[in-house]
């Protein structure tokens, strides 16, 4: 069974660029999450999706982070403009869907903002 | 929201010892504990969990147990190995909804040869 797939791994912008990511969940998982991993703590949600619905998005710095999964299936996780303090790696989880608890997750992409 | 604080931030065994790592939680609604293992520059990987309608859970070398009353929940390694060497995390729901994960800060396990 394929993984969550993520891209690209590794990105480098400057401060007020902006960037975006891409996640693939594992195949027939109908929720989907982002997380954002500061070096040295633990993964901070961002936003849930179910299907192609948010079910919540109340982590997410709505002035310059957004996401969407138009067709319930891939997602992408834009931020615009970046500040240095978005340094880290955005972690795309998924799951089967409501009752089905499990988190699996992708690669991440390591962003770094100079 | 929930809280969750995991002890202690560094551990280092012995190969064969036993490694514990506990975390406590604030929301006694909570009814779901994975516990991830992130290698350095890897994805966390879930390598247990356990429902808060059971007290304990094993798969060979790890366990984890729930106390429901203390609100806090452990990880249990025997015989370490090498490879066990990464960092850990717990994780217990966001605001009691088992879909949505606050993590723990972190263990980084050492084991020594």
């Amino acid at each position: 069974e394929a993984g969550v797939a993520q891209s690209p791994r590794y990105k480098i912008i400057e401060k007020r660029q902006s960037v975006a990511f891409w996640c693939n969940p594992i195949s027939g998982h109908a929720t989907l999450y982002w997380y954002q991993q500061i070096l040295g703590q633990g993964p901070k949600l961002l936003i849930q999706f179910q299907n192609n619905g948010v079910v919540d998005d109340s982590q997410l710095p709505k002035d310059r982070f957004s996401a969407e999964r138009l067709k319930g299936v891939d997602s992408t996780l834009k931020i615009q403009p970046a500040k240095l303090e978005d340094s880290a790696v955005y972690l795309c989880a998924s799951s089967l869907g409501p009752g089905a608890y499990e988190q699996y997750f992708g690669p991440g992409t390591r962003l770094t903002v100079t | 929201g929930e809280n969750v604080e995991q002890h202690p931030s560094t551990l280092s065994v012995q190969e064969g010892d036993s490694a514990v790592i506990k975390c406590t939680y604030s929301d006694s609604a909570s009814n779901y504990f994975p516990w991830y293992k992130q290698e350095l520059g890897k994805r966390p990987q879930l390598i247990i969990d356990i429902r808060s309608n059971v007290g304990e859970k094993k798969d060979q070398r790890i366990a984890v147990t729930l106390n429901k009353t203390a609100k806090h929940f452990s990880l249990h390694i025997t015989e370490t190995q090498p490879e066990d060497s990464a960092v850990y995390f717990c994780a217990a729901p966001l605001t009691g909804t088992a879909s949505k994960l606050t993590f723990g800060t972190g263990t980084r396990l050492q084991v020594t040869l």
